[in-house]
């Protein structure tokens, strides 16, 4: 059985606060990614992986970055918590090539 | 920038009846489409995948693809309540391996 495991699945942060999502998959996947979703918006890429320690910067990134020391883990880190990045949090991985991307069950952080 | 999109809905059809879902996409070099869907609360999960035009048939679900007119579609048969949910679009650009989501479709089955 596929999966893909978030370290949290809610989160309250402090506005300012360094902020640090895990998320591990089990399946040798090449590609991982992090998402945000929120009502209306649909779900935006903010950062994509493809290989151990390359990164691209997806349509958001501002106010984040991510670390892939390892090919089952990617990290989304929160340099100084907002309010603004209070979210759903997905993370994501698939094989190189267009193959499915399975999803993690997501962590809803909040910052306050 | 590249672009699914979806009719928000929400889709509101009566049980047993077929739910249609459509969604268009910008970037013709796409390869790849799926259909997710997303109960609330939860991360989504795959229906359907589909690569080449036709249609794709997998129990109560069929997926149609239209290279030619960018545009991908699910159909669900015999819909039921536990049907009602989200239903994501996404489409992945093979050559860099970013897949790319509509803002989903709900659809609600009333008994």
């Amino acid at each position: 059985d596929v999966k893909v495991t978030q370290s949290s699945r809610y989160l309250v942060k402090r506005t300012g606060e360094k902020v640090f999502l895990e998320c591990v998959q089990d399946m040798d996947h090449e590609n991982m990614f992090w998402y945000r979703q929120d009502p209306g918006l649909g779900l935006r890429l903010i950062y994509f992986s493809y290989d151990v320690k390359m990164k691209e910067k997806g349509d958001i990134p501002e106010g984040y970055s991510v670390s892939r020391e390892k090919k089952e883990r990617f990290s989304l880190i929160l340099e100084s918590a907002s309010t603004n990045q209070t979210s759903m949090y997905l993370c994501a991985s698939s094989f190189r090539g267009g193959g499915v991307a399975f999803f993690g069950q997501g962590t809803r952080l909040t910052v306050v | 920038q590249k672009e699914v999109e979806q009719n928000s809905g929400p889709l509101s059809v009566p049980e047993g009846a077929i739910a249609s879902l459509n969604c268009t996409y910008s970037d013709r070099g796409s390869q790849s489409f799926f259909w997710y869907r997303q109960y609330s609360g939860k991360s989504p999960e795959l229906i359907m995948s589909i690569y080449s035009n036709g249609d794709k048939e997998d129990g109560r679900f069929t997926a149609q693809l239209n290279k030619a007119s960018q545009y991908v579609s699910l159909l669900i048969r015999d819909s039921q309540p536990s049907d009602s949910a989200t239903y994501l679009c996404a489409v992945n650009e093979n050559n860099f391996n970013k897949f790319y989501f509509g803002s989903g479709t709900k659809l609600n089955v009333k008994p």
